[in-house]
């Protein structure tokens, strides 16, 4: 069975701090890994990874993929209490739907 | 505004009722998929539809069904409700049925009392 799992499920910073959220998976035809950040309601789209090695950046979020260890990390700097939200992890497999993880709650307190 | 269009946004039923929620997908795209968020197990795969027909099925219950409609909005129903039903649904859609790069309505949250 696919699966994706994200650690820790839960987290609480201060501002300013650095956080580190993984997500490693076991799946079949692995195509590329997502990050969304949910924070209301709907999820929206963060980063696709599909080279290992090669970090993706946007502002003060970074990510990257190591397939050959089967994970992903999503870095956040300098941490804002705007960056609180859900962080959701999913891996695209070869014609199936994305497979999501559960999640990492992060929330930033000033 | 994504452009997927959910509705309603909150339903409030009792238990062993019906409901049925509605999707717009995005203008252009094809294929709707339907998730399921509850508290602790993250976003559950119900359902796939690609141009009206079925494309692929998760963990979606006997008790629940779908569709997609020629103007591709599609709707999802679930019968005889249970209080673990309660839940957020979501619906996203992505083009002409690639699995990546899908975009998500805002969910219908479900609570079954």
């Amino acid at each position: 069975e696919d699966k994706v799992v994200q650690s820790p499920l839960s987290l609480v910073v201060h501002e300013g701090d650095t956080v580190t959220l993984n997500c490693s998976y076991e799946v079949t035809n692995f195509r590329s890994l997502l990050w969304y950040k949910q924070e209301k309601k709907a999820p929206t789209f963060l980063f696709m990874l599909t080279s290992s090695g090669i970090e993706k950046k946007s502002g003060r979020l970074s990510s990257i993929l190591d397939k050959k260890e089967l994970f992903s990390i999503l870095n956040i700097t300098a941490t804002q209490t705007g960056d609180s939200a859900i962080y959701l992890c999913a891996v695209a497999l070869q014609n199936t739907p994305l497979v999501f993880g559960k999640g990492t709650r992060l929330s930033v307190i000033a | 505004d994504s452009g997927v269009t959910q509705t309603p946004k909150h339903l409030i039923t009792a238990t062993g009722q019906r409901v049925t929620l509605r999707c717009s997908p995005r203008s252009g795209d094809l294929s709707v998929y339907w998730y399921q968020q509850s508290l602790d197990q993250g976003l559950q795969f119900l359902i796939q539809y690609y141009n009206g027909e079925e494309r692929a099925k998760g963990n979606i219950l006997e008790r629940f069904s779908a569709q997609q409609f020629p103007d591709l909005h599609s709707e999802l129903n679930l019968s005889s409700l249970e209080l673990g039903d309660s839940a957020l649904y979501f619906c996203a859609s992505s083009a002409a049925g690639r699995q990546i790069g899908y975009t998500f309505g805002s969910g219908t949250r479900l609570t079954v009392v």
